[in-house]
């Protein structure tokens, strides 16, 4: 089992660009999680899919952020524009169901300058 | 409201001490889980221990061990004859599986455990 896989595990880039970050959740998992953490806030739950469908999404800072999961195996977050306040590390994290755990990826630490 | 506190914001030991970590969680429901993740400094979380609100066992595993107690609310983490690389932040976590909460988890704000050789 490879684990849930992000990419990139490290991102800069300027302020006012677009920035993509990749998750692949762990194979059969049924919850997906994306988690912001930084020194100020902690960690803090930006949105989940179950089944591939976006459950809360509460958590997302504004307009500027938005999060997809096409299909069982892939979920995107995307910035547009990004600010110099993003920077952060981003998890994501998956969950087989009720009684499993959490896994988190590795993070994407990203840095906007 | 749910919420998890750890009032704990750094500790220092010296190796092959005791160390307790405190965890305060708050909830309504009376059905929950707690759960323990360590952050080592190369950043990764790693899961350590989940429980349910309805098993008060308190828990060991090597020289880890939790102490649930309903009672306070709380869910302690003691590492005994800790090592340098226990080294991390460690965070406490609650999931509360209600309609409107889902599947979220809700950290604590960590604690910085230091393990000086």
């Amino acid at each position: 089992d490879a684990g849930v896989i992000q990419s990139p595990r490290h991102e800069v880039t300027e302020m006012g660009q677009e920035v993509t970050l990749r998750c692949k959740p762990i194979s059969g998992h049924n919850s997906l999680f994306w988690y912001r953490q930084t020194m100020m806030r902690g960690l803090e739950l930006l949105i989940y899919f179950n089944n591939n469908v976006p459950i809360d999404d509460s958590g997302m800072p504004e307009d500027r952020f938005s999060a997809k999961m096409p299909n069982a195996s892939f979920s995107t977050l995307k910035i547009q524009p990004s600010e110099p306040r993003d920077s952060a590390v981003y998890f994501c994290a998956s969950r087989g169901g009720r009684g499993y755990g959490y896994t988190f990826g590795s993070g994407t630490r990203l840095t906007v300058v | 409201a749910q919420k998890v506190t750890q009032a704990q914001t750094e500790i220092s030991v010296v190796e092959k001490e005791d160390v307790t970590l405190d965890c305060v969680y708050e909830t309504r429901d009376t059905t929950y889980y707690l759960f323990w993740y360590k952050q080592p400094p190369s950043g990764e979380l790693v899961f350590l221990i989940r429980r349910n609100s309805f098993d008060e066992q308190n828990e060991i595993s090597g020289r880890y061990s939790w102490n649930f107690q309903k009672s306070t609310s709380s869910f302690n983490f003691t590492i005994t004859a800790s090592q340098v690389v226990d080294s991390a932040v460690y965070f406490c976590a609650l999931r509360v599986p209600t309609q409107n909460q889902g599947g979220k988890l809700i950290f604590g704000q960590g604690t910085e455990l230091s393990v000086k050789p």
